[in-house]
């Protein structure tokens, strides 16, 4: 499968700072990507989806102006996190949809996560 | 709408125990279906698929069956191992929807020795 990776992979950062999550795919051009969100012993939330060129599409409930989501090529994704609080402290994944190493069906491949701890 | 109904867990079993993760789904067109396992503190690893009714999946001894009729796909192993403890979430994904997935809410297994 496609590898896709995270940066970085733990962050701490004090209350009221911005935080820059950078996601990328390594051996394919992701039309979209995917963020999600994942509280311990829970499952992922999806937070946005973000196509190539264009603005993300948030999910209900989502701030976008708190989670700024960029999409600038087809490998690269960043999520924002701005003035974290530690609310915000979560475990983040992306994921790179696409159909990848001559798949028939599209799939989405995950990065390792980032863990985000404000305090 | 399309969602997906998983086992709720923790699950555990004693070391070659066999192993049977239920998985339901409803979906409003023809779904491909995952099972993905995410070990502590790492992201989510593909662990098997089926893209059509009937086809099995199968990686690392978990096999799951795509069951129309049933609108399942139970992950089974046959013989699991300490290395196998994780969490396993089950998945579904319809291209109508612009390829978003649906996640289960994730099935903790645990073997002990």
């Amino acid at each position: 499968g496609a590898v896709v990776s995270q940066h970085p992979s733990r962050v701490i950062c004090k209350s009221g700072t911005s935080v820059k999550i950078e996601c990328r795919s390594l051996d394919f051009q992701a039309t979209t990507m995917f963020w999600y969100r994942q509280f311990p012993k829970q499952s992922l939330m999806l937070m946005a989806t973000s196509n190539e060129g264009s603005k993300a599409t948030y999910e209900q409930g989502v701030e976008k102006d708190k989670f700024l989501i960029n999409h600038a090529s087809l490998t690269l994704s960043t999520l924002t996190v701005t003035s974290a609080h530690p609310e915000d402290s979560s475990f983040y994944i992306c994921s790179a949809g696409g159909l990848a190493g001559g798949a028939l069906v599209y799939e989405q491949y995950f990065g390792p996560g980032t863990r985000l701890t404000v305090t | 709408g399309n969602s997906v109904t998983q086992m709720e867990g923790p699950v555990t079993l004693s070391e070659e125990a066999f192993l049977t993760i239920n998985c339901t789904y409803t979906a409003t067109g023809y779904p491909s279906l995952f099972w993905y396992v995410q070990y502590p503190g790492e992201g989510l690893q593909l662990l098997l698929k089926a893209t059509k009714a009937d086809d099995k999946g199968s990686n690392k001894g978990f096999e799951a069956t795509y069951r129309k009729e049933t609108t399942s796909f139970h992950l089974e192993k046959g013989s699991v191992q300490v290395s196998d403890s994780a969490v396993y979430f089950c998945a579904l994904s319809v291209r109508n929807t612009g390829n978003q997935f649906y996640f289960g809410t994730g099935t903790s297994l645990t073997v002990i020795p």
